[in-house]
């Protein structure tokens, strides 16, 4: 079936250090991915998104990458911030049309 | 533009209770969806609609109804609340397949 797999639940950070959240996905005909931030008490905030047919897209400190070959897409945060703790949720769209996510990696900044 | 607001933020029923939660948006978007968050379960669509006067089934309707009777309003409604839906439950709305999904604030629902 369709599914969005995690690599890591948690993540923690050193407040400067790069980030990089990693998502593994299974159906390849989506042709789709996002990334959402969450943070405590709130909805899902819109980060970046990537098209099947771009390998990289990059946006203000952050960066999508997406592996097709081996079904795997990364965010990474170039000097992260405190502001930057919440939790991360990958998702691709489904073959509904609709949008499948990822369990959420929680990233932790360190000050 | 106040984007996506969900009504209440916070509610507890008692087991076979019913409810409706209230979703709005004024971005006069064709699509809307209902979502539940769980604890380690990530977001599972219960819901969504194309626009308005339809509505179609997602991951997990079981237990659930809704309606589509105005584009800017999409109702979720629980018959007889169990334990079992015990949630946070997020509404979103978006331009068609593919877009960014804006997603409201959020409802705390505990069932007792």
């Amino acid at each position: 079936g369709e599914n969005v797999g995690l690599h890591l639940p948690t993540l923690s950070v050193q407040e400067g250090d790069n980030s990089i959240i990693n998502c593994a996905y299974s159906n390849s005909a989506s042709d789709y991915f996002i990334w959402y931030k969450q943070e405590s008490g709130k909805g899902p905030q819109f980060i970046i998104d990537i098209r099947s047919n771009m390998d990289k897209r990059q946006g203000q400190r952050v960066t999508v990458l997406l592996n097709k070959t081996v079904k795997h897409l990364s965010l990474q945060i170039a000097a992260t911030q405190p502001g930057d703790s919440a939790v991360y949720f990958c998702a691709m769209g489904g073959s509904q049309g609709n949008l499948i996510f990822g369990k959420g990696t929680k990233l932790s900044v360190k000050p | 533009n106040a984007g996506v607001t969900q009504t209440p933020k916070f509610r507890v029923l008692k087991t076979g209770q019913s409810m409706t939660l209230l979703c709005a948006q004024d971005m006069n978007h064709e699509y809307m969806y209902w979502y539940r968050q769980d604890p380690g379960m990530g977001l599972r669509l219960i819901h969504y609609s194309v626009g308005e006067g339809t509505t179609a089934k997602g991951e997990v309707p079981d237990g659930y109804n809704v309606s589509r009777l105005k584009k800017q309003n999409f109702l979720l409604g629980l018959e007889s609340a169990a334990p079992s839906q015990t949630s946070v439950y997020f509404c979103a709305s978006s331009y068609p397949w593919g877009y960014e999904q804006y997603f409201g604030p959020g409802t705390r629902l505990t069932v007792t």
